[in-house]
């Protein structure tokens, strides 16, 4: 199973950009990155997830870098509601089904 | 809206009495799974189903049972609740096995005694 490494903690002032890293670098060729995040004690919500380009959608980007070792989650503006738990999943197939292994994570803190 | 939903969301127990978390799904997901997190060991997956009758193990299955008898419901199923069974279970869908975004119930916190 590909692991990943993530900043346990990270700092962003409201309205600017919060760049979260990931470091995956045993991921395999068809295996994904996910990003999902939960806000204190909610269910995790799903954000966005990528193989190999860059994603985009209403609430991020996903860059990957291009030896797949690594990817950014970018939440181009930056709110307190943003606040949360960030986890980067990188996708593994068992034989009968697909687990998400949720690590630790990456706690963002917005601030005014 | 779409939507997982859990109930009872906050159960205080005790030892040795049997109690069901029920979890719906209004999205026609065919894969629901459960989850239990807790602090310093994150979400591990208890167990998950791929449609209706077919259930499987997850990482942490031991003390719990589930059923899948019908495609929108999930319920867990702790026979003799223990206190290291004292956790936050959330339960999940998706559309199928393979598909990209879960959806997340809003947990249930579950204390036993």
């Amino acid at each position: 199973d590909a692991k990943t490494t993530q900043p346990t903690s990270m700092d962003c002032a409201e309205g600017r950009a919060a760049n979260l890293p990931c470091n995956h670098s045993t991921i395999s060729g068809n295996e994904y990155v996910y990003w999902y995040r939960q806000i204190h004690s909610q269910g995790p919500q799903y954000i966005i997830h990528g193989l190999k380009n860059n994603e985009t959608n209403e609430m991020a980007s996903l860059i990957i870098t291009e030896d797949r070792k690594s990817s950014t989650l970018i939440l181009p503006h930056a709110t307190l509601r943003d606040t949360a738990v960030y986890y980067c999943i990188v996708r593994v197939a068992n034989q009968a089904g697909t687990a998400l292994i949720f690590g630790k994570g990456t706690t963002l803190s917005v601030s005014s | 809206e779409a939507q997982v939903t859990q109930n009872p969301r906050y159960l205080i127990t005790v030892t040795g009495k049997k109690l069901t978390v029920t979890c719906s799904q209004n999205m026609n997901h065919e894969y629901m799974s459960w989850y239990r997190q807790d602090p310093g060991l994150g979400l591990r997956q208890i167990y998950y189903s791929m449609n209706v009758e077919v259930t499987d193990k997850g990482d942490v299955p031991e003390g719990y049972k589930v059923s899948r008898k019908e495609k929108r419901n999930f319920p867990l199923i702790l026979e003799s609740p223990s206190p290291n069974q004292t956790s936050l279970y959330f339960c999940a869908s998706r559309r199928t096995r393979s598909s990209y975004e879960q959806y997340f119930g809003p947990g249930t916190r579950l204390t036993v005694t």
